[in-house]
Protein backbone atom coordinates (compact mmCIF):
# COMPACT_ATOMS: atom_id res chain seq x y z
CA UNK A 1 0.00 0.00 0.00
CA UNK A 2 1.33 3.27 -0.80
CA UNK A 3 -0.64 5.55 1.36
CA UNK A 4 -2.97 8.33 0.00
CA UNK A 5 -1.94 9.87 -3.36
CA UNK A 6 -3.54 13.11 -4.69
CA UNK A 7 -3.48 14.20 -8.40
CA UNK A 8 -2.34 16.76 -9.75
CA UNK A 9 0.51 17.97 -7.24
CA UNK A 10 0.28 21.49 -8.52
CA UNK A 11 -2.66 23.34 -10.73
CA UNK A 12 -2.60 26.78 -11.78
CA UNK A 13 -5.24 28.52 -13.53
CA UNK A 14 -6.94 31.78 -14.48
CA UNK A 15 -10.10 33.15 -12.36
CA UNK A 16 -13.44 31.55 -13.82
CA UNK A 17 -11.92 28.47 -15.31
CA UNK A 18 -13.05 24.88 -13.91
CA UNK A 19 -10.30 22.51 -11.92
CA UNK A 20 -10.81 18.88 -10.43
CA UNK A 21 -8.53 17.10 -8.34
CA UNK A 22 -8.63 13.54 -8.00
CA UNK A 23 -7.46 11.73 -4.16
CA UNK A 24 -6.81 7.97 -3.82
CA UNK A 25 -7.54 6.94 -0.41
CA UNK A 26 -5.97 3.96 0.93
CA UNK A 27 -7.53 1.15 0.00
CA UNK A 28 -10.11 -0.52 1.73
CA UNK A 29 -10.78 2.89 3.99
CA UNK A 30 -14.04 3.44 4.37
CA UNK A 31 -13.49 7.43 5.31
CA UNK A 32 -12.45 9.87 3.02
CA UNK A 33 -12.07 13.62 4.07
CA UNK A 34 -11.13 16.70 2.24
CA UNK A 35 -9.94 19.92 3.92
CA UNK A 36 -7.96 22.91 2.48
CA UNK A 37 -4.96 24.70 4.18
CA UNK A 38 -3.77 27.73 3.75
CA UNK A 39 -0.42 29.30 4.86
CA UNK A 40 -0.19 29.40 8.55
CA UNK A 41 -3.56 27.60 9.30
CA UNK A 42 -4.72 24.36 10.13
CA UNK A 43 -6.89 22.46 7.52
CA UNK A 44 -10.18 23.46 7.42
CA UNK A 45 -12.78 20.96 7.17
CA UNK A 46 -14.28 21.03 3.55
CA UNK A 47 -16.62 17.56 3.55
CA UNK A 48 -16.17 13.48 4.05
CA UNK A 49 -17.28 10.41 2.83
CA UNK A 50 -18.44 7.13 4.57
CA UNK A 51 -17.69 5.10 1.76
CA UNK A 52 -19.61 6.70 -1.19
CA UNK A 53 -22.29 8.74 0.67
CA UNK A 54 -21.18 12.59 1.56
CA UNK A 55 -21.89 12.39 5.18
CA UNK A 56 -20.99 16.24 6.28
CA UNK A 57 -20.14 19.29 4.62
CA UNK A 58 -18.68 22.59 5.24
CA UNK A 59 -20.32 26.15 5.43
CA UNK A 60 -17.01 26.32 3.58
CA UNK A 61 -17.78 24.50 0.85
CA UNK A 62 -20.18 27.01 -1.64
CA UNK A 63 -21.94 25.40 -4.56
CA UNK A 64 -18.83 26.00 -6.45
CA UNK A 65 -17.33 23.42 -4.98
CA UNK A 66 -18.14 19.62 -5.33
CA UNK A 67 -17.16 16.83 -4.32
CA UNK A 68 -17.84 12.79 -5.27
CA UNK A 69 -16.47 9.60 -3.82
CA UNK A 70 -18.34 7.31 -6.95
CA UNK A 71 -18.10 3.21 -5.60
CA UNK A 72 -16.49 4.11 -2.42
CA UNK A 73 -13.01 4.29 -3.75
CA UNK A 74 -11.19 7.56 -5.62
CA UNK A 75 -12.79 10.76 -5.12
CA UNK A 76 -13.03 14.23 -6.73
CA UNK A 77 -13.08 17.60 -5.61
CA UNK A 78 -14.61 20.32 -8.89
CA UNK A 79 -14.09 23.71 -7.92
CA UNK A 80 -16.52 25.88 -10.54
CA UNK A 81 -15.51 29.11 -11.59
CA UNK A 82 -12.34 29.73 -9.24
CA UNK A 83 -11.72 32.94 -7.82
CA UNK A 84 -8.07 34.29 -6.11
CA UNK A 85 -9.40 33.37 -2.89
CA UNK A 86 -9.55 29.53 -3.74
CA UNK A 87 -5.56 29.48 -4.04
CA UNK A 88 -4.85 26.98 -1.09
CA UNK A 89 -3.39 23.29 -0.67
CA UNK A 90 -6.46 21.28 -0.43
CA UNK A 91 -5.60 17.99 1.30
CA UNK A 92 -7.53 14.79 1.12
CA UNK A 93 -7.48 12.49 4.10
CA UNK A 94 -8.48 8.57 4.36
CA UNK A 95 -9.24 6.43 7.40
CA UNK A 96 -10.68 3.17 8.65
CA UNK A 97 -13.67 4.50 10.68
CA UNK A 98 -14.41 1.52 13.14
CA UNK A 99 -10.82 -0.34 13.78
CA UNK A 100 -8.77 0.20 17.04
CA UNK A 101 -7.18 3.58 15.92
CA UNK A 102 -10.37 5.06 15.30
CA UNK A 103 -10.47 7.50 12.84
CA UNK A 104 -6.40 8.21 12.21
CA UNK A 105 -6.70 10.21 9.54
CA UNK A 106 -3.72 9.68 6.67
CA UNK A 107 -3.21 12.40 4.70
CA UNK A 108 -2.07 12.97 0.94
CA UNK A 109 0.65 15.15 -0.10
CA UNK A 110 -2.10 17.83 -0.61
CA UNK A 111 -2.74 19.76 -4.20
CA UNK A 112 -1.39 23.16 -4.32
CA UNK A 113 -3.71 25.36 -6.40
CA UNK A 114 -3.19 28.73 -7.61
CA UNK A 115 -5.77 31.17 -9.11
CA UNK A 116 -3.97 34.10 -10.87
CA UNK B 1 -15.90 25.58 16.77
CA UNK B 2 -12.41 25.57 15.68
CA UNK B 3 -10.01 25.03 18.84
CA UNK B 4 -7.83 27.06 20.08
CA UNK B 5 -4.00 25.82 20.40
CA UNK B 6 -1.61 27.46 23.06
CA UNK B 7 1.07 28.59 22.72
CA UNK B 8 1.43 30.15 19.22
CA UNK B 9 5.31 29.46 18.39
CA UNK B 10 7.94 27.58 20.85
CA UNK B 11 11.86 28.01 20.60
CA UNK B 12 13.35 24.94 22.16
CA UNK B 13 17.05 23.54 22.68
CA UNK B 14 17.36 20.08 22.24
CA UNK B 15 16.18 18.29 25.63
CA UNK B 16 14.05 20.58 26.72
CA UNK B 17 10.83 20.06 27.79
CA UNK B 18 7.49 21.73 25.88
CA UNK B 19 3.64 21.78 26.63
CA UNK B 20 1.14 22.45 23.84
CA UNK B 21 -2.70 22.60 25.00
CA UNK B 22 -5.92 22.62 22.86
CA UNK B 23 -9.60 23.90 23.84
CA UNK B 24 -12.46 23.58 22.14
CA UNK B 25 -15.89 25.29 23.09
CA UNK B 26 -17.62 21.88 22.11
CA UNK B 27 -18.13 18.50 23.33
CA UNK B 28 -16.14 16.25 21.58
CA UNK B 29 -16.05 12.70 20.76
CA UNK B 30 -12.05 12.63 20.28
CA UNK B 31 -8.85 14.62 20.11
CA UNK B 32 -6.41 13.77 17.76
CA UNK B 33 -2.49 15.40 17.48
CA UNK B 34 -0.38 15.76 14.36
CA UNK B 35 2.93 17.11 13.15
CA UNK B 36 3.29 18.71 9.89
CA UNK B 37 7.09 19.66 8.41
CA UNK B 38 7.06 22.71 6.20
CA UNK B 39 6.13 21.37 2.62
CA UNK B 40 4.83 18.22 3.86
CA UNK B 41 1.42 16.59 5.03
CA UNK B 42 0.01 16.31 8.87
CA UNK B 43 1.70 12.98 9.91
CA UNK B 44 -0.77 11.41 12.77
CA UNK B 45 0.68 11.19 16.35
CA UNK B 46 -1.76 10.18 18.48
CA UNK B 47 -5.49 9.98 19.06
CA UNK B 48 -7.26 10.24 22.51
CA UNK B 49 -11.13 8.81 23.14
CA UNK B 50 -13.26 10.40 25.85
CA UNK B 51 -12.25 9.01 29.20
CA UNK B 52 -9.18 11.22 29.93
CA UNK B 53 -7.07 8.68 28.32
CA UNK B 54 -3.43 9.59 28.52
CA UNK B 55 -1.28 8.27 25.31
CA UNK B 56 1.88 8.02 24.61
CA UNK B 57 4.21 7.62 21.47
CA UNK B 58 8.01 7.44 22.35
CA UNK B 59 8.84 10.95 24.10
CA UNK B 60 5.53 12.65 23.06
CA UNK B 61 2.46 11.97 25.05
CA UNK B 62 -1.06 13.41 25.45
CA UNK B 63 -4.13 13.75 27.94
CA UNK B 64 -7.35 14.44 27.22
CA UNK B 65 -9.46 15.99 29.85
CA UNK B 66 -13.32 15.31 28.77
CA UNK B 67 -15.39 17.26 31.25
CA UNK B 68 -12.69 20.57 30.41
CA UNK B 69 -12.60 19.81 26.31
CA UNK B 70 -9.01 20.16 26.74
CA UNK B 71 -5.99 18.47 25.68
CA UNK B 72 -2.64 19.00 26.23
CA UNK B 73 0.47 17.72 24.31
CA UNK B 74 3.91 16.86 26.19
CA UNK B 75 7.05 16.69 24.56
CA UNK B 76 9.64 15.83 26.71
CA UNK B 77 13.69 15.57 25.89
CA UNK B 78 13.25 16.91 22.25
CA UNK B 79 15.28 16.54 19.42
CA UNK B 80 15.93 18.08 16.76
CA UNK B 81 13.29 15.97 14.48
CA UNK B 82 10.77 17.46 16.74
CA UNK B 83 10.37 20.75 14.86
CA UNK B 84 7.17 21.24 12.80
CA UNK B 85 4.20 22.92 13.38
CA UNK B 86 1.87 20.95 15.56
CA UNK B 87 -1.82 20.34 15.23
CA UNK B 88 -4.97 19.37 17.58
CA UNK B 89 -7.75 18.29 15.83
CA UNK B 90 -11.11 17.77 17.13
CA UNK B 91 -13.83 15.19 16.03
CA UNK B 92 -17.57 16.24 17.16
CA UNK B 93 -20.38 14.18 17.74
CA UNK B 94 -21.37 14.27 13.97
CA UNK B 95 -17.34 12.96 13.01
CA UNK B 96 -16.75 16.53 11.44
CA UNK B 97 -13.07 17.45 11.88
CA UNK B 98 -12.19 20.60 13.18
CA UNK B 99 -8.12 21.52 13.04
CA UNK B 100 -6.69 24.40 15.36
CA UNK B 101 -4.37 26.52 13.64
CA UNK B 102 -1.17 25.35 14.64
CA UNK B 103 1.36 25.78 17.44
CA UNK B 104 4.98 26.22 15.62
CA UNK B 105 7.74 24.33 17.21
CA UNK B 106 11.44 25.29 16.15
CA UNK B 107 13.79 22.83 18.49
CA UNK B 108 17.24 24.27 18.16
CA UNK B 109 21.17 22.38 18.63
Amino acid sequence: DTGVSQDPRHKITKRGQNVTFRCDPISEHNRLYWYRQTLGQGPEFLTYFQNEAQLEKSRLLSDRFSAERPKGSFSTLEIQRTEQGDSAMYLCASSAAGTVLYNEQFFGPGTRLTVL
Amino acid sequence: QQPVQSPQAVILREGEDAVINCSSSKALYSVHWYRQKHGEAPVFLMILLKGGEQKGHEKISASFNEKKQQSSLYLTASQLSYSGTYFCGTEDNFNKFYFGSGTKLNVKP
